[in-house]
């Protein structure tokens, strides 16, 4: 069974910090996704990262996918309140997992406060 | 307008009522997933469809059956209501031919069994 570890759990912190979270697993993915969701919402795909090795930035947002493709961590720098929300790692499996249904981490809930 | 719309947003129902939460999307993509997500838990596959005739259990399916009408509707129903299926539900949407899988999300049913 492949699973996605994210930790923390939970991150309180104050405007201004920088924070990084981590999505492990012991499984290959073909590519892992970030979401983040706000209270009340569906969540909203942030990034897909599909090579080992690869990293992305989105504005204040660094992806890193690990280069044996099995973990990735998300660094948000300078965090504002606005950046508070649950982030939830996903990963395809290697070959396609059930056809391309994604695994999902259970998220890292995070809270910045002014 | 929003891509994906789940009807309704919320539902208070008594245990062993039948219910029908509905799924639309206009991004016509062919894939359609219900999640449902529970505090701790993290997102857990009910169903998944890959187009009209083809529909799939998941992790989670017991308790619930589905009907995919049209490429763009997918309901979920739960036959006889109990209150451990109190819980956030999610319909998911995503294309075939990316190579991410990415998924895109509605805005969710709280459903509430009393």
């Amino acid at each position: 069974t492949q699973l996605l570890e994210q930790s923390p759990q939970f991150l309180s912190i104050q405007e201004g910090e920088n924070l990084t979270v981590y999505c492990n697993s012991s499984s290959v993915f073909s590519s892992l996704q970030w979401y983040r969701q706000e209270p009340g919402e569906g969540p909203v795909l942030l990034v897909t990262v599909v090579t080992g090795g690869e990293v992305k930035k989105l504005k204040r947002l660094t992806f890193q996918f690990g280069d044996a493709r099995k973990d990735s961590s998300l660094h948000i720098t300078a965090a504002q309140p606005g950046d508070t929300g649950l982030y939830l790692c996903a990963g395809a499996g290697r070959y396609g997992g059930s056809q391309g249904n994604l695994i999902f981490g259970k998220g890292t809930k995070l809270s910045v406060k002014p | 307008d929003a891509d994906v719309t789940q009807t309704p947003r919320n539902r208070i129902t008594k245990t062993g009522k039948r219910i029908m939460l509905e799924c639309s999307q206009t991004k016509g993509h062919d894939r359609m997933y219900w999640y449902r997500q529970d505090p701790g838990l993290g997102l857990r596959l009910i169903y998944y469809s890959f187009d009209v005739k083809d529909i799939n259990k998941g992790e989670i399916s017991d308790g619930y059956s589905v009907s995919r009408q049209a490429q763009a509707k997918f309901s979920l129903s739960l036959e006889s209501a109990i209150p451990n299926q109190t819980a956030l539900y999610f319909c998911a949407t995503s294309e075939r031919r990316t190579v991410g899988y990415e998924q895109f999300f509605g805005p969710g049913t709280r459903l509430t069994v009393l």
